[in-house]
């Protein structure tokens, strides 16, 4: 399975500001996943990050909020844009692992706590 | 629209007991896949087990199991032997068609904990 290592793991940020996550996988992986997961409740996906194309947003999401990039076939970073406290929540990125083109399941970083003051 | 739910919000077990968290899910489709996922306190997705819905026999993972019942839409995760460690929200998880490719559609989870 791959390996994601997601950063930062924690931050407070002011209303009004944006914050920028990243995730790098220690294999290449075609697609890239952001989730968000709010308090106490499940996890919700934002959007899907290929290389290069622009990602594609779920129902509710919009680039304008939550610009992703994908430079390459390892990396991709979300930014959570204007902040407010209802941004407040863990984000987390993911990879599909598969064989032969049979997923075998998905792999998470660690996630984002992310606090909007 | 895929949609899963978990009925259980909470769920207590003594150590050494057995333990079913159930799930159902509702799709059009024939070809999919479930998927159990442990979170911690650490927050980390864990995956536990996975299910292909066109196998009939259920998956097993040591003391991990499930009872796919696909007529019914049911996916419900058995843990034996339960330890301490088992502590976590479980969440429940269907492979889905998005905009462009396959990602997961989770219910809402039970939290599950494992009493000394």
């Amino acid at each position: 399975s791959a390996v994601i290592s997601q950063k930062p793991s924690r931050d407070i940020c002011q209303r009004g500001t944006s914050l920028t996550i990243q995730c790098q996988v220690d294999s290449q992986v075609t697609m890239m996943f952001w989730y968000r997961q709010q308090p106490g409740q499940s996890l919700t996906l934002i959007a899907t990050a290929n290389q290069g194309s622009e990602a594609t947003y779920e129902s509710g999401f919009v680039i304008d909020k939550f610009p992703i990039s994908r430079p390459n076939l390892t990396f991709s970073t979300l930014t959570v844009s204007n902040m407010s406290p209802e941004d407040s929540s863990i984000y987390l990125c993911s990879v599909e692992n598969s064989i032969g083109g049979a997923p075998l399941g998905y792999t998470f970083g660690s996630g984002t706590r992310l606090t909007v003051v | 629209a895929q949609t899963v739910t978990q009925s259980q919000p909470e769920m207590s077990v003594q150590e050494a007991e057995t333990v079913t968290l159930s799930c159902t899910y509702d799709t059009s489709e024939n070809n999919y896949y479930l998927f159990w996922y442990k979170q911690p306190p650490s927050r980390q997705m864990i995956l536990v087990i996975r299910q292909e819905a066109y196998k009939q026999q259920n998956a097993t993972e040591n003391r991990f199991s499930v009872n796919f019942q696909k007529a019914a839409k049911s996916f419900s995760l058995k843990i034996s032997d339960s330890q301490l460690g088992d502590t976590a929200m479980y969440f429940c998880a269907f492979m889905k068609l998005t905009n462009s490719g396959y990602a997961l559609n989770f219910g809402k989870g039970t939290s599950l904990l494992v009493t000394p």
